[in-house]
């Protein structure tokens, strides 16, 4: 079954930079885009970015250009999100999620990350 | 940006009522990418209905979709209390979500 395995919680400082990971398993990971989605506490859903893990190829939501970096090692099967220059706005549950391509809707979610920005 | 607006923001019902909620867009949107996700509290999105009116798998027939152009909606028949979620809209241009509707079983 397909999965998307999330890595735990952070707490960091600001200023600091982190990465987040996902771990895909049940599918062909080359073969979809993974999303990234940012919810902060008690607020809606907002769109990061993806990566189409084939090729490497990213796409990003103009917001977090320069804030978010999308990458991904085929050979574990894993996506990666680094934030950078933290601040407290960037405090939010942080969502990977696959597209299933046809309709560009996110059929598998992660679990979600939690990231703490504070010193 | 193609902005979604969901409305209402919070809304109440009470088990077996019928319950409608709106989403709409700046632009048109094909009806083939505007998608509806269910939220519960502390829980990852679950994809919920795609392209307008196709049920994700598990999602129970009291629940329906329709809409087109700037104009979509979700509809319950009949509401039950596990129905009681946040509801959002997404589309592919710039894959942006709506805000949200909050549904609240009394």
């Amino acid at each position: 079954q397909v999965q998307l395995q999330q890595s735990g919680p952070e707490l960091v400082k600001p200023g600091a930079s982190v990465k987040i990971s996902c771990k895909a398993s049940g599918y062909s990971f080359t073969s979809y885009y993974i999303h990234w989605v940012k919810q902060r506490p008690g607020q809606g859903l907002e769109w990061i970015g993806w990566i189409f893990p084939g090729s490497g190829n990213t796409k990003y939501n103009e917001k977090f250009k320069g804030k978010a970096t999308l990458t991904a090692d085929t050979s574990s099967s894993t996506a990666y999100m680094q934030l950078s220059s933290l601040t407290s706005e960037d405090s939010a549950v942080y969502f990977c999620a696959r597209d299933t391509t046809v309709v560009a809707s996110f059929d598998y979610w992660g679990q979600g990350t939690t990231l703490t920005v504070s010193s | 940006e193609n902005v979604l607006t969901q409305s209402p923001a919070i809304m109440s019902a009470s088990p077996g009522e019928k319950v409608t909620m709106t989403c709409r867009a700046s632009s048109s949107v094909s009806s083939s990418y505007l998608h509806w996700y269910q939220q519960k509290s502390g829980a990852s999105p679950k994809l919920w209905i795609y392209s307008t009116s196709n049920l994700a798998s598990g999602v129970p027939a009291r629940f329906s979709g329709s809409g087109s152009g700037t104009s979509y909606s979700l509809t319950i028949s009949s509401v039950e209390a596990e129905d009681a979620a946040t509801y959002y809209c997404q589309q592919y241009s710039g894959y942006t979500f709506g805000g949200g509707t909050k549904l609240e079983i009394k």
